[in-house]
C-alpha cells in the first residue's frame, strides 16, 4: 500500500537528549514537510524539503534539524536546544498540485 | 504572510443536525484545502477548491469557495458521530512549491 509512515508512535525524551523521528513515504513525492501541532495552535511548519539534498526552514525551525538524503525519507531530529519539545509531530508529503498527504503522527513527551 | 481564521473554534451539535464551518483568509486564495483529523491521528484530505464560486461534495460534506476567493465554508448535512473530529483548512499561497498555511482548526463534537 502507498502511504506515509511515521515512527515511533510515542517517543520519550530525557532532558539534554537528542531524539530522531522517522518519516518514510512510498508515494514517489518530491516534497516532504514536518509540522508541529500543539493544542489550540493548529499546525506550525518546522522544515520542508522540495527535493533530495535540499531543505528550508519553516516558521519554528530553532531546536530542530533535518536531512533529506533519500527521496523516501525525511527524518527530524529534536535537539537539546528545543526547550519545549512536548507536542504532536506530523510529517507530510506532496507533489505538484500542492495537496499534502499526512502520516499518522508521533507524540513526543519529555521525562 | 497569509493567515487563516477558522470559526467557530469548537462546535457541539446533535446527531442529525446540519452545521457550517468557515475559513477566512487574509489574502486571495489560490487553492483551499480541507482536512479532517481524529484526535491523536494524522490529517485526512477531504477536498480542494481553486476557482471562485467552486463547490465540491463528498458524501454529506460540501465545501464552497466564495467568488472573491477569500473565504471558504464547509457544510455537513445530517451530522453523524463519524463526523466528529477536528476540521482544518489549508491555503496555497500561490508561489511555487511553498508549503500550505493552516488555520487553527474547528473541533466538532456530535452528540446523540
Amino acid at each position: 500500500d502507498g502511504g506515509i509512515t511515521q515512527s515511533p508512535k510515542y517517543l520519550f525524551r530525557k532532558e539534554g537528549q537528542n531524539v530522531t523521528l522517522s518519516c518514510e513515504q512510498n508515494l514517489n513525492h518530491d516534497a516532504m514537510y514536518w509540522y508541529r501541532q500543539d493544542p489550540g495552535q493548529g499546525l506550525r511548519l518546522i522544515y520542508y524539503s522540495q527535493i533530495v539534498n535540499d531543505f528550508q526552514k519553516g516558521d519554528i525551525a530553532e531546536g530542530y534539524s533535518v536531512s533529506r538524503e533519500k527521496k523516501e525519507s525525511f527524518p527530524l531530529t529534536v535537539t537539546s536546544a528545543q526547550k519545549n519539545p512536548t507536542a504532536f509531530y506530523l510529517c507530510a508529503s506532496g507533489q505538484g498540485a500542492k495537496t499534502q498527504y499526512f502520516g499518522p503522527g508521533t507524540r513526543l513527551l519529555v521525562l | 504572510s497569509q493567515e487563516l481564521e477558522q470559526s467557530p473554534q469548537s462546535l457541539i451539535v446533535q446527531e442529525g443536525k446540519n452545521l457550517t464551518i468557515n475559513c477566512t483568509s487574509s489574502k486571495t486564495l489560490y487553492g483551499l484545502y480541507w482536512y479532517k483529523q481524529k484526535y491523536g491521528e494524522g490529517l485526512i484530505f477531504l477536498m480542494m477548491l481553486q476557482k471562485g464560486g467552486e463547490e465540491k461534495s463528498h458524501e454529506k460534506i460540501t465545501a464552497k469557495l466564495d467568488e472573491k476567493k477569500q473565504q471558504s465554508s464547509l457544510h455537513i448535512t445530517a451530522s453523524q458521530p463519524s463526523h466528529a473530529g477536528i476540521y482544518l483548512c489549508g491555503a496555497d499561497g500561490g508561489s511555487g512549491n511553498t508549503p500550505l498555511v493552516f488555520g487553527k482548526g474547528t473541533r466538532l463534537s456530535v452528540i446523540a
